[in-house]
Order: structure tokens, then sequence, then C-alpha cells
């Protein structure tokens, strides 16, 4: 079956750093993507991994481990405007007809003065 | 700056009623896709399409139908609508390869 899971809610504090988990379980793989979404507003594109190891894109990072079948975003410098949903999403094909993204249900990170 | 449209930002249907949501892409995308996300269940694959009258179903199909005429355009159709459909209802789109989808905005469905 396909699974991906990650926490429900997370609070951190403003200019702090915070970790977000991700485990997945999916039938194919052929890479792994993390969306932001604020409330009421669509899910907007963050980073992207298919090989493992660390992607770096400003305060934010995302880390990828095929064989733990695992991912993690990092967000640094935290600020108020970081409070949202960020989505796990797992690619279970490879290119063809059938890319289609599989999500888990989202984390809500709440950032706290 | 590439944009996927969706018609309506907020709808209320009657339980019965034949709904079509529409969704349109500037960015010459072959693959486009519909998901419904509600609170706890997250996002979840109605149909998706990957060329012109192409379409396969999601993990959810049932009580749907697609259509995609026009490359830039995919519509979801409610047979009949029923109160267990009210939901945020998003459409994506994307290049085929390794991209990431682009969203539109949602459109929040009540069916009362």
């Amino acid at each position: 079956g396909q699974n991906i899971d990650q926490p429900t809610e997370m609070t951190a504090t403003e200019g702090a750093i915070v970790q977000i988990n991700c485990t997945y379980q999916t039938s194919g793989f052929n890479g792994l993507f993390w969306y932001q979404q604020h409330a009421g507003e669509a899910p907007t594109f963050l980073s992207y991994n298919v090989l493992d190891g660390l992607e770096e894109k400003g305060r934010f990072s995302s880390f990828l481990s095929r064989s733990k079948g695992y991912s993690y975003l990092l967000l640094k410098e935290l600020q108020m405007k970081d409070s949202a949903s960020y989505l796990c999403a797992v690619r279970d094909q490879y290119g063809g007809a059938t890319n289609k993204l599989i999500f888990g249900t989202g984390t809500l990170l709440a950032v706290q003065p | 700056d590439v944009k996927v449209t969706q018609s309506s930002r907020y709808l209320v249907k009657r339980t019965g009623e034949k709904v079509f949501l529409e969704c349109v892409q500037d960015m010459d995308h072959e693959n486009m896709f519909w998901y419904r996300q509600d609170p706890g269940l997250g996002l979840r694959l109605i149909y998706f399409s990957y060329d012109v009258k192409m379409k396969e179903k999601g993990d959810i199909p049932e009580g749907y139908s697609v259509s995609r005429e026009k490359k830039e355009r995919f519509s979801l159709i409610l047979e009949s609508a029923s109160t267990n459909q009210t939901s945020m209802y998003l459409c994506a789109s994307k290049l085929g390869g390794a991209q990431g989808y682009t969203f539109g905005s949602g459109t929040r469905l009540t069916v009362v």
C-alpha cells in the first residue's frame, strides 16, 4: 500500500530552527517533494529530492534517505510568515503516464513570537 | 508567470445537481490532476490526465468524471452531487519528467 506519515502539528519560536519529518512506504519512488500551503491558499512548491542527501535553498533545506524511506524539511531563522501547513509528497512512478504525486496529510506549523 | 486558474473560488450546490469544476492552465503542460483536500485526510487524487482525451482514475474516482477536450482545460464533473462531496478541490498541472506541480487556488464546494 501507499503510506506517507508526518506529524500533524508543530510549534516553534520565531528565529529558531524546526525540522519536519516525513516517512514513506510506496510501491515505487521517483522523487520526494515538499510544498507549503497557507490557510485558504494553494500549495506552493518548496523543494525536490530524488537522490540521497541534503538540498539547500535559502532558509529551507530538505534531506532524503531512500534506504530508510525518510525525508525532513529544515526551516531556519523562522519567521511569522512561515506559519503554514507543510506537505510531503512522493512521486510513485518513473516518468510515463502515471507520474502522480501521493501526499501526506500535512504538518501544521505554528510560529510563535 | 505560470498560471493554473480554477473558475470558481466558492460554490454552493444542492444535492443531486450536476456540478462542473473548470481548470485552465497556460503553460502547455501535458499532465493535469484533480485532488480533493479534507481535514485529516490530506490531498487525495480523484482523476488525472496525461494528454488530450486521455484520463486515468486516481484513488477516489467514485462519483466523479472528467473531461479533457483541449490541452489547456481539465474539467471535473460531479454527476449527482452529494453532501459527502463537500470539500476543497484543487487542480494542478505539470510538464512531463521530474517536475513539480503548479496548483490552482482551489474551489471550496459546499453541497447542501
